[in-house]
């Protein structure tokens, strides 16, 4: 399998619902990432994981909470969110986190918070 | 600080011609170069990627080359098609301290039939 795959492709939610994105990979990569994207905009990167520990969280607030229960999974917990906070959310992997590694993009989740 | 600057942000080709993006990084210990194509409403995709240690790479029509003494980067593609239509992304992975990576703003191609 050399795909990551995101779930679910889009969600609406208001702003007091909670919700999770789920992400998967089973190439046997150790790092993963959460990526935010805007209409016509490149890729904002929000977290990264590195053997199932959190390595980067680029200022990103609390109201998204990441979650890595082990190396082929990587959650992003949704709470409180904000109508600016509707993109699209990009999840990655590469073999490890390092100047030279190609990464892998799942599908996205479309996200709409009301 | 860490940059890359993409342009043009956007291109129109008559199918068949060429077309060039040019992406310049400022982080010298940069190493490794992707290129990046989406679709609308598509992930962005892996398309070509050069290493520091290499001047030019090229797969059928897609080509890149690197200039490190003058740190920027270009995407060549030859005989455009109207599936190459598409937004490219380039990057330029932060090399010193914690590794990631520096998108570029995107350019959107139209190539038109």
């Amino acid at each position: 399998d050399t795909e990551v795959t995101q779930t679910p492709k889009h969600l609406v939610m208001g702003m007091t619902n909670k919700k999770s994105l789920k992400c998967e990979q089973h190439m046997g990569h150790r790092a993963m990432y959460w990526y935010k994207q805007k209409a016509k905009k490149p890729p904002e990167l929000m977290f990264v994981y590195s053997y199932e520990k959190l390595s980067i969280n680029e200022s990103v607030p609390s109201r998204f909470s990441p979650e890595c229960p082990n190396s082929s999974l990587l959650n992003l917990h949704l709470h409180a969110l904000q109508p600016e906070d509707s993109a699209l959310y990009l999840c990655a992997s590469s073999h490890r986190v390092s100047s030279d590694n190609e990464q892998f993009f799942g599908p996205g989740t479309r996200l709409t918070v009301l | 600080g860490e940059n890359v600057e993409q342009h043009p942000s956007t291109l129109s080709v008559q199918e068949g011609d060429s077309a060039v993006i040019k992406c310049t990084y400022s982080d010298s210990a940069s190493n490794y170069f992707p290129w990046y194509k989406q679709e609308l409403g598509k992930r962005p995709q892996l398309i070509i990627d050069i290493r520091s240690n290499v001047g030019e790479k090229k797969d059928q029509r897609i080509a890149v080359t690197l200039n490190k003494t003058a740190k920027h980067f270009s995407l060549h593609i030859t005989e455009t098609q109207p599936e190459d239509s598409a937004v490219y992304f380039c990057a330029a992975p932060r090399a010193s301290g914690t590794y990631k990576y520096i998108f570029g703003t995107g350019t959107r191609l139209k190539v038109l039939a």
